[in-house]
């Protein structure tokens, strides 16, 4: 395994419900990760954290939204979505000190429905 | 802008034959790049990166993928497929210089290895 975790692996939810998915790595890096991955598209780089404050926010709509109470663990907190997020969430992580060329860790995702 | 381009959606191998999985990147400044693979229903596993020196990367599983900086391509390759290489794989770029977390991925090219 990477040493990323993430839970739960499979959600199924409403568009009015509101739930979280949560990652935590076992790694001592300083920078986490959410991604997107749809079908048939490249994987979609949501939000960035680096020593727990957010650095990057790419134009995710607000019904998604992050929190990183500390450098082992991140979440993702989801209300109103829509069926087109539907999707598989990856969180990832990596170490961001001295350079950005250390490869990042991933982990097993959780594959979201929204009916 | 950053970009990489997988020209593949599939690739099919027979077992024991050598494999290779194009990608052509475009970054303004020196790329940092890096190939992933997915098992189904899987995260993403890091194979191999450049960084700077020999052109020649060697990785994981034996994998190794070559850095042409006149032609702008990292493909990545094996001398001999195994039917367990069968998974998704990933060509992702960053720009040195480039926004921290910033990794741009390849839309991904099947890799398919027939018995």
């Amino acid at each position: 395994e990477t040493g990323v975790t993430q839970t739960p692996r499979h959600l199924v939810m409403g568009m009015t419900n509101k739930k979280s998915l949560k990652c935590e790595q076992h790694l001592g890096h300083n920078a986490m990760y959410w991604y997107k991955q749809s079908a048939k598209k490249p994987l979609e780089l949501m939000f960035v954290y680096s020593l727990e404050e957010r650095v990057e926010n790419n134009s995710v709509p607000s019904r998604f939204s992050p929190e990183c109470p500390n450098s082992s663990h991140l979440f993702l907190h989801l209300h109103t979505l829509q069926p087109e997020d539907s999707a598989l969430y990856l969180c990832a992580s990596s170490q961001e000190s001295p350079g950005p060329f250390n490869e990042q860790f991933f982990g097993p995702g959780t594959r979201l429905t929204v009916l | 802008a950053q970009s990489v381009a997988q020209p593949e959606d599939q690739v099919n191998v027979a077992e024991g034959n050598p494999l290779t999985v194009k990608c052509t990147y475009s970054v303004s400044g020196n790329p940092y790049l890096f190939w992933y693979v997915q098992y189904p229903n899987r995260g993403l596993q890091f194979l191999l990166k450049y960084i700077t020196g020999d052109n020649l990367v060697k990785g994981s599983y034996g994998f190794e993928a070559e850095f042409n900086k006149s032609q702008t391509s990292f493909h990545l390759k094996k001398p001999s497929a195994l039917v367990s290489d069968s998974a998704l794989y990933f060509c992702a770029v960053r720009d040195y210089g480039g926004s921290q977390g910033n990794l741009i991925f390849g839309k991904g090219t099947k890799l398919s290895v027939k018995p």
